[in-house]
């Protein structure tokens, strides 16, 4: 069946490191992806999307990573801060669909 | 900025009782959404609006649910009969095509 996932629950970051959230999913008919964090406590809030045509785009210490062929995504922070810590969700849209379908998130932990 | 807000950000209600969430979605977009997160785990679709009608709904959005854009800015989640495994914080997006953009939620806590 359909499925979004992230390959790990949590990751711990040092200030001042990159960081790479992965996700994988399973709908080949997927054609559009958004990254979003979420603080405890609030909304997720939309990071960075990108289409399945593409397979980088780049944002403000944000990349987003397509790779198609093994249907993943993955999220790159540049220069972690602590401000950064919170839950990672990557959502996925299938060609005709309205709706999002959100992976598990990834907790991330930034340390001083 | 723009943002989509959602009232009340919380709501205690008794089992069976009616409830709405209420959100004003950004004002320029078309697409319109109610999703719903249960403490702890991923967020879930229950329904999308577009055009004035439901344009998609998941196997959670049943007959107990319904949605409403009463004036063309309010955009209204209403269940009629409450049960507990409805406590959930609820989301409210719109967007103007694909991309969606999230309130801060109503909690909503069934007793």
């Amino acid at each position: 069946g359909e499925s979004v996932g992230l390959h790990l629950p949590t990751l711990s970051v040092q200030e001042g490191d990159n960081s790479i959230i992965n996700c994988a999913y399973s709908n080949s008919a997927s054609d559009y992806f958004i990254w979003y964090k979420q603080e405890s406590g609030k909304g997720p809030q939309f990071i960075i999307d990108i289409r399945s045509n593409m397979d980088k785009r780049q944002g403000q210490r944000v990349t987003v990573l397509l790779n198609k062929t093994v249907k993943h995504l993955s999220l790159q922070i540049a220069a972690t801060q602590p401000g950064d810590s919170a839950v990672y969700f990557c959502a996925e849209k299938g060609f005709g669909d309205y709706k999002l379908s959100f992976g598990a998130g990834t907790t991330v932990t930034v340390r001083a | 900025e723009p943002e989509v807000t959602q009232t009340p950000s919380h709501q205690v209600t008794q089992m069976g009782q009616e409830v709405i969430l209420r959100c004003v979605p950004i004002s320029n977009h078309l697409y319109f959404y109610w999703y719903r997160q249960i403490l702890g785990q991923k967020v879930e679709f229950l329904v999308s609006f577009y055009n004035n009608e439901i344009s998609e709904k998941s196997e959670i959005f049943d007959d107990q649910f319904s949605v409403e854009r009463p004036d063309g800015s309010n955009f209204t989640l209403k269940i009629r009969s409450t049960k507990l495994e409805d406590s959930a914080m609820y989301f409210c997006a719109s967007g103007m095509n694909t991309e969606a953009f999230f309130g801060q939620g109503t909690r909503l806590t069934v007793v």
